[in-house]
Order: C-alpha cells, then sequence, then structure tokens
C-alpha cells in the first residue's frame, strides 16, 4: 500500500502569513496518461464531511478560494494557504487517488493564532 | 443540488451485519465511480471500497475483505455497504462519494454527510 506522510500534525498562523502542509507519498503518484501526479487535499471541519480543495497535486477545485494552491511532483506535495483566514481553521488530508487501496495522509491541524 | 444522503447506521454487536444505503441525486448516477470513506471517532479518513460505474468492478481495502460488500443500483440511484461479521474498530462514520469522473483514477469530489455505525456489546 502506498503511505501518505504529512508534516506538521498541527500548525499556527498568524493572518496575513502563509501555511505551508507537506506530503509525502512512499511512491510515484505520476499517471503517464494525463501527465499529471494522482494527489488531492481536503479540507475538513469539525462535524462537516471533507471538501475537495485540489486535485492533480495542482488543480483548484470550482470554488475553492485562490489562497489555496498544490504543487509538487513524484513524491513530494504541498498545500499552501496564502493570508489564511478564520474560516480556515480545520484538519487538512493529501490523498493518493493512482491506486488501490486509496490512501490519505494523518492529517493536518490548522489554527490561526 | 448534487446531493448523497446515507443512511441505515446504528448499534450492533460485535459479529452482527449492517447494511448501509446511499441515495444519490442530480447527477448521472450510472457514470461515476462511487466509494465508502470511513472516520473512526476522532481519527482519520480511511477509505474502504469503491465500485464502478456497471458495477462489474469492486475494491476493497484489507481490513474489510470477506466482510463487506460494496453494490449499487443504478435503476433507483442508490449506493450500498453491506458490513458483516462486524468488528469494535469497525466503528466509524461512513461517507459516501462519488468521484469526480468515469476514470478510475478520478479523486472524490462530493461527498455525503456520513452515518455512524458503532460496534459495541
Amino acid at each position: 500500500d502506498i503511505v501518505m506522510t504529512q508534516s506538521p500534525d498541527s500548525l499556527a498562523v498568524s493572518l496575513g502569513e502563509r501555511a505551508t502542509i507537506n506530503c509525502k507519498s512512499s511512491q510515484s503518484l505520476f499517471y503517464s496518461s494525463n501527465n499529471k501526479d494522482c494527489v488531492a487535499w481536503y479540507q475538513q471541519k469539525p462535524g462537516q464531511p471533507p471538501k475537495l480543495l485540489i486535485y492533480w497535486a495542482s488543480t483548484r477545485q470550482s470554488g475553492v478560494p485562490d489562497r489555496f494552491s498544490g504543487s509538487g511532483s513524484g513524491t513530494d506535495f504541498t498545500l499552501t494557504i496564502n493570508n489564511p483566514q478564520p474560516e480556515d481553521v480545520a484538519v487538512y488530508y493529501c490523498q493518493q487517488h493512482y491506486t488501490t487501496p486509496w490512501t490519505f495522509g494523518q492529517g493536518t491541524k490548522v489554527e490561526i493564532k | 443540488e448534487v446531493r448523497l444522503v446515507e443512511s441505515g447506521g446504528g448499534l450492533v454487536q460485535p459479529g452482527g451485519s449492517l447494511r448501509l444505503s446511499c441515495a444519490a441525486s442530480e447527477f448521472t448516477f450510472d457514470s461515476y465511480w462511487l466509494s465508502w470513506v470511513r472516520q473512526a471517532p476522532g481519527k482519520g479518513l480511511e477509505w474502504v471500497a469503491n465500485i464502478n460505474q456497471d458495477g462489474s468492478a469492486k475494491y476493497y481495502v484489507d481490513s474489510v475483505k470477506g466482510r463487506f460488500s460494496i453494490s449499487r443500483d443504478n435503476a433507483n440511484n442508490s449506493l450500498y455497504l453491506q458490513m458483516n461479521s462486524l468488528r469494535v474498530e469497525d466503528t466509524a462514520v461512513y461517507y459516501c462519494a462519488r468521484h469526480s469522473s468515469g476514470w478510475f483514477v478520478a479523486p472524490i469530489d462530493i461527498w455525503g454527510q456520513g452515518t455512524l455505525a458503532t460496534v459495541s456489546s
């Protein structure tokens, strides 16, 4: 199984700063059929289901604010939140959608100072 | 609005069974892969199983193989998860989820609100 390892487990950022979450996969997630990496990022707020933010490593889902961006390739990926807002307090998960069993990172809890 | 609504959760004793259902609306149901994803209380997300558009391909996480069965009824826009030989560690909120396209590698873009299955004596 592909292991997805996120870091850090939690972080607190101030308004106006940048939040960076890293995700490392145990093997390449490059999908040759479309030359993209099969990594998604989800946001989950308490008591709610996850919400898709980013897929194919860097494609922002429709309706997601542009302060959220994804980058990376191969086995190393990053979710960046520029100028995080109070409503961005949540747990963020990376996930590989390359092969079964689909696997998630352990989650990163983001708080605002 | 695209919607997924789960039902069927509840309290069951270890070794018992539950059948979860998911009713879909406002999209062409038989064009998409579908998944079940679970989340134990206070824990992270775990993908459980998925199924292709016509039900001919099904995949499971190892921990549920031989105990859980995913199925779908395209005529009634419904997804199911039959859970047998339940264990305490199967206690979780179970989410029904839609993949974003007909591709096997398409990410999940729509989630239901979840239904809680509790396995306890």
